[in-house]
């Protein structure tokens, strides 16, 4: 099983509409979490923390469910901007380091 | 202006030739690390550094060496690059620690003949 897992999608949405993605980790000791961002073959970019009450910034809301082991990114209210392929990271207990996620990619449509 | 800068953003070269790909970052980070990423598989990483002279493995060092002399400085060389090393690399940096965030360069697109 790998460390972190994602649905690749892509996901085809149109302007305006609710996304959400789901991610799950299989290290229950993991203690750090994030999503980030990446454009096409860019560098990958902080869209932001992941706490465990939730948390959200703007038109993003990110929520970890420790007992089962995910979390999720929603995105409201979509814009042609948010194309992306967006990383789900955990952080490696012991390891010092941070797993990444493959991947899913969203595209928003007009 | 804060950044991680990587050298060079493209290469391409031949089997058996060394080279090595320069990191930098101007914010005082102590930890960094270097990732590849090839379809499919995600962003993996190839070693990191926790401090100055404190480098260790990650999950796929094999063909890769690394040092840190200087804080700012993270270099990764590739002794005799072969073809199955070509791919997109990244150098991060975060304050502490890997379980932070941490800031990417621009990338470095290495292919290998």
């Amino acid at each position: 099983r790998k460390e972190v897992e994602q649905d690749p999608g892509p996901f085809n949405v149109p302007e305006g509409a609710t996304v959400a993605f789901n991610c799950t980790y299989s290290n229950s000791a993991s203690q750090s979490f994030f999503w980030y961002r990446q454009d096409c073959r860019k560098e990958p970019k902080l869209l932001m923390s992941v706490y465990s009450s939730g948390n959200e910034d703007g038109r993003f809301t990110a929520q970890l469910n420790r007992a089962s082991q995910y979390i999720s990114l929603l995105i409201r209210d979509s814009k042609l901007s948010d194309s992306a392929t967006y990383l789900c990271v955990v952080n490696r207990e012991g390891r010092r380091a941070l797993t990444f996620g493959s991947g899913t990619r969203l595209q928003v449509q007009p | 202006e804060a950044q991680v800068t990587q050298n060079p953003r493209y290469l391409i070269t031949v089997t058996g030739k060394k080279l090595t790909v320069t990191c930098s970052q101007n914010m005082n980070h102590e930890y960094m690390s270097w990732y590849r990423q090839d379809p499919g598989l995600g962003l993996r990483q190839i070693y990191y550094s926790m401090n100055v002279e404190v480098t260790d493995k990650g999950d796929v060092p094999e063909g890769y060496k690394v040092s840190r002399k200087e804080k700012r400085n993270f270099p990764l060389i590739l002794e005799s690059p072969s073809p199955n090393q070509t791919s997109l690399y990244f150098c991060a940096s975060s304050f502490q620690g890997g379980n932070q965030p941490q800031h990417f360069g621009d990338g470095t697109r290495l292919s290998i003949l």
